[in-house]
């Protein structure tokens, strides 16, 4: 079945280095999404890229869609604690509209 | 709109117990899921709706079973609780598919002792 790999599974920054975290998938996806989950909440929706290539940005957050449409990554400029999270990555495989596979996640923390 | 509600929020079951969860959303939303997320291994999903009348298997449907009566609610059942079971529950919505931001509910942490 399709696999989504996300590393690393942890990261630990002094506030204000950069955080980037990857996802990379066994088969081409037609969309993937971004989500937050705080530590004991729910995971939140951030965005989805759908595009080959696509590159978009939300403030400090700058998401990627890799030319092959099976990797992606999400990097965070000069981290706050605000950013602590667990951040996963969900894939959607070309012809399935009902079926999203998440990546295990990437737990960022924060050191103020 | 509440969103998405969960209940209950905490449960602890002895094994061989049934339950359900309970699942609703407000939004008018066509499609929802349920997903179980264990330390470490993300969100796998359980079971979908893609409508009223409309359920089918996600990647990890053994010992739960759903249904989808009206638009609004998606409970899963336990039928017989085992240890392997105890987990975090989320229930989902969208719109109209996985191709949309999907709505997560608040969770329920499922102890089976």
């Amino acid at each position: 079945g399709q696999q989504v790999m996300q590393i690393p599974q942890y990261q630990h920054v002094q506030e204000g280095e950069d955080f980037t975290t990857y996802c990379n998938s066994s088969t081409t996806l037609s969309n993937i999404q971004w989500y937050k989950q705080r530590p004991g909440g729910h995971p939140v929706f951030l965005i989805q890229l759908v595009k080959s290539g696509e590159v978009k940005k939300q403030k400090r957050l700058t998401f990627q869609f890799g030319e092959a449409k099976k990797n992606s990554s999400l990097h965070i400029t000069a981290t706050q604690t605000t950013d602590v999270g667990t951040y996963f990555c969900a894939g959607l495989r070309g012809g399935s509209n009902y079926k999203l596979t998440f990546g295990k996640g990437t737990l960022l923390t924060v050191n103020p | 709109n509440a969103g998405v509600t969960q209940t209950p929020k905490f449960q602890v079951l002895k094994t061989g117990q049934s339950m359900t969860l309970q699942c609703a959303q407000d939004m008018n939303h066509e499609y929802m899921s349920w997903y179980r997320q264990d330390p470490g291994m993300g969100l796998r999903l359980i079971h979908y709706s893609v409508g009223a009348g409309i359920t089918d298997q996600g990647e990890v449907p053994n010992g739960y079973n759903v249904s989808r009566s009206t638009t609004e609610d998606f409970p899963l059942r336990l039928l017989s609780a085992a240890p392997s079971q105890t987990s975090v529950y989320f229930c989902a919505s969208s719109y109209a598919g996985v191709g949309y931001e999907q709505y997560f509910g608040p969770g329920t942490r499922l102890t089976v002792t």
